[in-house]
């Protein structure tokens, strides 16, 4: 089965550094999403990308984090200034369609320290 | 705003026990329930789903019903496995707001022989 692969599954960075993390989504697949969970907490909804922009972001989508497709198959998400507060296990999905299933990724756990 | 709340864990089974997991959200409308299972070092699977009340969506033994009365979608398996030894998030998605998916924090299932 096609898989959304994620790279480096562990970054360790320090805090007011910029980080990349990576994603191949599905090849055939139109719409891609980063979703982060904090240790013990819930899995949060950051950022929704569709025909090359942003189609949907969440409050905690801000100045400091952005998105690109820079060639047909990777999807990044920077943070420019990494904070404390950002270490987390990020995951990328891609889905095939509006409303169809999503397809997450093994996830990149960040450290900032 | 819309919410998933799970039962916290871990839960701890022997094999071939009932299983359930519980799952209660708030949504305004008529959202789409989903319960997905993190195996260790893996991405993020769905396992079922339930887009309108009554709805009972099944895969792999598990089985869970789309309750509006109750506004519950908990997750059960009659007899468990060891290989069923993973993570399970609730999650909805409101049909409303794009396809971003809501999360719970996810329950832990470890099950022994």
């Amino acid at each position: 089965e096609p898989e959304v692969t994620q790279t480096p599954s562990h970054q360790v960075t320090q805090m007011g550094q910029e980080v990349i993390l990576r994603c191949v989504p599905i090849s055939n697949h139109l719409y891609f999403y980063w979703y982060r969970q904090i240790l013990g907490q819930k899995v949060e909804f950051l950022v929704s990308f569709y025909n090359n922009e942003i189609s949907e972001k969440s409050e905690i989508f801000d100045d400091q984090f952005s998105v690109e497709r820079p060639d047909g198959s990777n999807f990044t998400l920077k943070i420019r200034s990494t904070k404390l507060e950002d270490s987390a296990m990020y995951f990328c999905a891609s889905s095939e369609g509006d409303g169809e299933k999503l397809f997450f990724g093994s996830g990149t756990q960040l450290s900032v320290l | 705003g819309d919410s998933v709340t799970q039962m916290e864990g871990p839960v701890t089974l022997s094999e071939e026990a009932f299983l359930t997991i519980n799952c209660t959200y708030t949504a305004t409308g008529y959202p789409s329930l989903f319960w997905y299972v993190q195996y260790p070092g893996e991405g993020l699977q769905l396992l079922l789903k339930a887009t309108k009340a009554d709805d009972k969506g099944s895969n792999k033994g598990f089985e869970a019903t789309y309750r509006k009365e109750t506004t519950s979608f908990h997750l059960e398996k009659g007899s468990v496995q060891v290989s069923d030894s993973a993570v399970y998030f609730c999650a909805l998605n409101s049909n409303q707001a794009g396809t971003a998916l809501i999360f719970g924090k996810g329950t832990t299932l470890s099950v022994s022989s």
